[in-house]
């Protein structure tokens, strides 16, 4: 089964309106983390924020932020204000303790893009 | 900003090439790791490696070898190309084991 799930291939958003992300993830870790990551056309990824499974209160940074709903393992990014810069790949990430190596698990990701 | 840097950026090579794709970072961390995407899709994780002369395998198979003999350097190595190699390799590093991770540039290789 899929760890992380990303259901939306792709996202058509016009400048200046709030888009939303979807991301659903499987764990049975008590203590996991969730990770957005951005991909440019250029190919590097950047993270945009992270949200501690422990963490009481959603992750914001700046015009990102996380709506985590933890009884439903979503924790789906919201952009505020979309500019064209944001036109990208976005991927979301898990980080699980229980396997033999603590690394993150991607999803397939999302391409966002941002019309005038 | 993070200080990991690949090169090359872009490699096409002929079948049965011998490649070396380089990664170094001057954050200090000890955890690397190298990712491979095909277009449009998600990151599978190859090798990782926790320290000095320490180098496992990832989830996804890959006829690639790793070696880390110093901190900064993370190289990945492929002893005879293979058009079905054709992908994007990402470099990561992260400080602790679970935390973020910061991402070079990728190689995105293509085999003839």
């Amino acid at each position: 089964a899929q760890k992380i799930t990303q259901t939306q291939p792709g996202m058509f958003v016009q400048e200046k309106e709030a888009v939303t992300l979807d991301c659903t993830y499987d764990t049975s870790d008590q203590s996991y983390g969730l990770f957005w990551y951005k991909q440019p056309s250029s190919g590097e990824m950047i993270f945009l924020i992270y949200q501690g499974s422990y963490d009481e209160q959603n992750a914001t940074e700046g015009r990102y932020s996380l709506n985590f709903q933890k009884a439903r393992k979503s924790a789906n990014l919201v952009i505020s204000a979309s500019q064209l810069g944001d036109s990208a790949m976005y991927f979301c990430a898990m980080r699980e303790e229980d396997i033999g190596y603590s690394t993150l698990t991607f999803g397939k990701g999302t391409m966002l893009l941002v019309s005038p | 900003e993070a200080d990991i840097y690949q090169t090359p950026r872009y490699l096409v090579i002929g079948t049965g090439k011998k490649i070396t794709l380089e990664c170094s970072q001057t954050m200090g961390h000890d955890k690397m790791y190298w990712y491979q995407q095909d277009p449009g899709m998600e990151l599978h994780l190859i090798h990782y490696s926790y320290g000095v002369n320490s180098t496992e395998k990832g989830d996804l198979s890959s006829e690639s070898t790793v070696s880390r003999i110093r901190t900064e350097h993370f190289p990945l190595t492929l002893e005879s190309a293979r058009p079905s190699h054709t992908s994007q390799y990402l470099c990561a590093s992260s400080a602790q084991v679970g935390e973020k991770l910061f991402f070079g540039s990728g190689t995105q290789l293509s085999v003839l």
